[in-house]
């Protein structure tokens, strides 16, 4: 069964910090990865995704995340936090192929201290 | 801007009561989901329907249903609500690209 680790429940960054968020996963094969945000109240947005290819993946709102597969690991990065990115940032794994059903982990409590 | 639209935003319902959730996606997207978040958690797959047939269930009991409709919309049904029921309830859905769209959610408050 494949599963997601987010180690961190709470991170606190001064605005302009820099920021990484760890995400570790557990999956037979190679899975297909995921950043998802959430603001208060609200749904999730899709940050970036990786499938295959460059284990470097660019997302929206200047994040980024890197897959190494060695570590099991696909941490979310960004090199200069604003205020705005305060919220919750979800961690997901689904299977390559098949019935795609993604599995989240609890989440990350970003708080950004101005 | 999402396309994913469900209604209502917030609910309060008596334990023992029904409730059902609904949900509209994007034109085109056969493949909905939906997901309960309880506070401070990650949301927890309930199931997922494909061109209207279940397509995967998650561990929820049978009280908790679903519908697909031939126009992108979907339900989900909540028999003899429970105090833990109270939950954000998420639905997404998928279109050609893997990766999901989430609707905004409906707030359940159990009493």
């Amino acid at each position: 069964a494949q599963s997601v680790t987010q180690p961190d429940i709470h991170i606190t960054v001064s605005e302009g910090a820099s920021l990484e968020l760890r995400c570790n996963y557990s999956y037979g094969a190679t899975p297909y990865l995921f950043w998802y945000v959430q603001s208060p109240g609200q749904g999730l947005q899709l940050l970036l995704k990786y499938f295959s290819g460059d284990t470097l993946v660019q997302g929206i709102k200047g994040f980024e995340a890197e897959f190494k597969r060695s570590q099991s690991s696909f941490n979310l990065r960004k090199p200069s936090v604003h205020w705005s990115d305060a919220a919750e940032y979800f961690c997901a794994v689904g299977p390559s192929g098949g019935s795609y059903i993604p599995t989240f982990g609890r989440g990350t409590s970003l708080i950004v201290h101005p | 801007e999402t396309g994913v639209t469900q209604s209502p935003t917030h609910l309060i319902k008596t334990r023992g009561q029904q409730v059902t959730l609904r949900c509209s996606s994007q034109s085109g997207h056969n493949t909905v989901s939906w997901y309960q978040q309880a506070l401070g958690q990650g949301p927890q797959f309930i199931f997922q329907y494909y061109r209207e047939e279940e397509n995967g269930r998650g561990n929820f009991p049978p009280r908790f249903s679903g519908l697909q409709f031939p126009n992108y919309s979907s339900e989900l049904n909540v028999n003899a609500l429970e105090l833990d029921d109270s939950a954000l309830y998420l639905c997404a859905s998928q279109g050609e690209s893997y990766g999901y769209t989430f609707g905004s959610g409906t707030r359940l408050t159990v009493v």
